[in-house]
C-alpha cells in the first residue's frame, strides 16, 4: 500500500497570508495526486487532480506542484472561507489512500 | 445537480450485519465508477471499496475485504454496501462517492454521508 504523509497536522494564518501544505507519498505516484477540502460539518470538496490541475469553479488562489514522491498545496491570499481540513490523496494504484489531514485556521 | 444520497445506517451490535444503499441523480449513472468512503469521528478519510461502471472491476481497502460487499445496480441507479461481521473499529460516517471519469481514482462528488456505529 501507498503511504501518504502530510504536513503539518495544523496551521494557523491571518488572511491575506501564504500557506503550503505538503504531501509525501512512500512511492512514486507520477504526480496521480489529488486534494479535497472538507469544512467543518461537509462533505469533502474536490479541489485538485494530477497534482495541479485545478477544478472549475475553485478560486485561483490555490496551485499545486510537485512531482515524485514529494507534492504540495499552496493557497496564496488566504481568506475566511478557506478554513477547513486539506486531504491529499494517491491514486496511483489500489487501494487508493489519504493523508491524514491538515488543518487551517484563520486567525 | 449531481446528488448522492446515502441511507441504511444506524447502531448495530458487533458481528452483525448493515447494508447501506446511495441513490444517484442529476448524472448517468451506468457511466461512472462509485466508491465507498469512510470517515471514523474526528479522523481522516479512509477509502473502503470501489465499483466499476458495469461492475467488472471491484476492489476493496484490506480492512474490509471478505466482511464488506460493494455491489450496483444500474436500472434502479442505486449503489450498495453489505456489511457483515461489523467491528467497533468500523464506526464511521460512510460516503458514497463518484469516481470522476472512467478509471479515475479521484472522486468528484460526494453525498452527506450515513452515519454507522457498532457497538454492544
Amino acid at each position: 500500500d501507498i503511504h501518504m504523509t502530510q504536513n503539518p497536522v495544523s496551521l494557523s494564518a491571518f488572511i491575506g497570508d501564504k500557506v503550503t501544505i505538503t504531501c509525501r507519498a512512500s512511492q512514486d505516484i507520477s504526480r496521480y495526486l489529488g486534494w479535497y477540502q472538507q469544512k467543518q460539518g461537509q462533505s469533502p470538496k474536490f479541489l485538485m487532480y494530477y497534482a495541479s490541475n485545478l477544478l472549475s469553479g475553485v478560486p485561483s488562489r490555490f496551485s499545486g506542484s510537485g512531482s515524485g514522491t514529494e507534492y504540495s498545496l499552496t493557497i496564496t491570499g488566504i481568506q475566511p472561507e478557506d478554513a477547513a481540513t486539506y486531504f491529499c490523496q494517491q491514486c496511483y494504484s489500489y487501494p487508493l489512500t489519504f493523508g491524514s489531514g491538515t488543518k487551517l485556521e484563520i486567525k | 445537480e449531481v446528488q448522492l444520497v446515502e441511507s441504511g445506517g444506524g447502531l448495530v451490535q458487533p458481528g452483525r450485519s448493515l447494508k447501506l444503499s446511495c441513490v444517484a441523480s442529476g448524472f448517468t449513472f451506468s457511466n461512472y465508477g462509485m466508491n465507498w468512503i469512510r470517515q471514523a469521528p474526528g479522523k481522516g478519510l479512509e477509502w473502503v471499496a470501489y465499483i466499476s461502471s458495469g461492475s467488472s472491476y471491484i476492489y476493496y481497502a484490506e480492512t474490509v475485504k471478505g466482511r464488506f460487499t460493494i455491489s450496483r445496480d444500474n436500472a434502479k441507479n442505486t449503489l450498495y454496501l453489505q456489511m457483515t461481521s461489523l467491528r467497533s473499529e468500523d464506526t464511521a460516517l460512510y460516503y458514497c462517492a463518484r469516481s470522476a471519469a472512467t478509471d479515475s481514482g479521484y472522486f468528484d462528488y460526494w453525498g452527506q454521508g450515513v452515519m454507522v456505529t457498532v457497538s454492544s
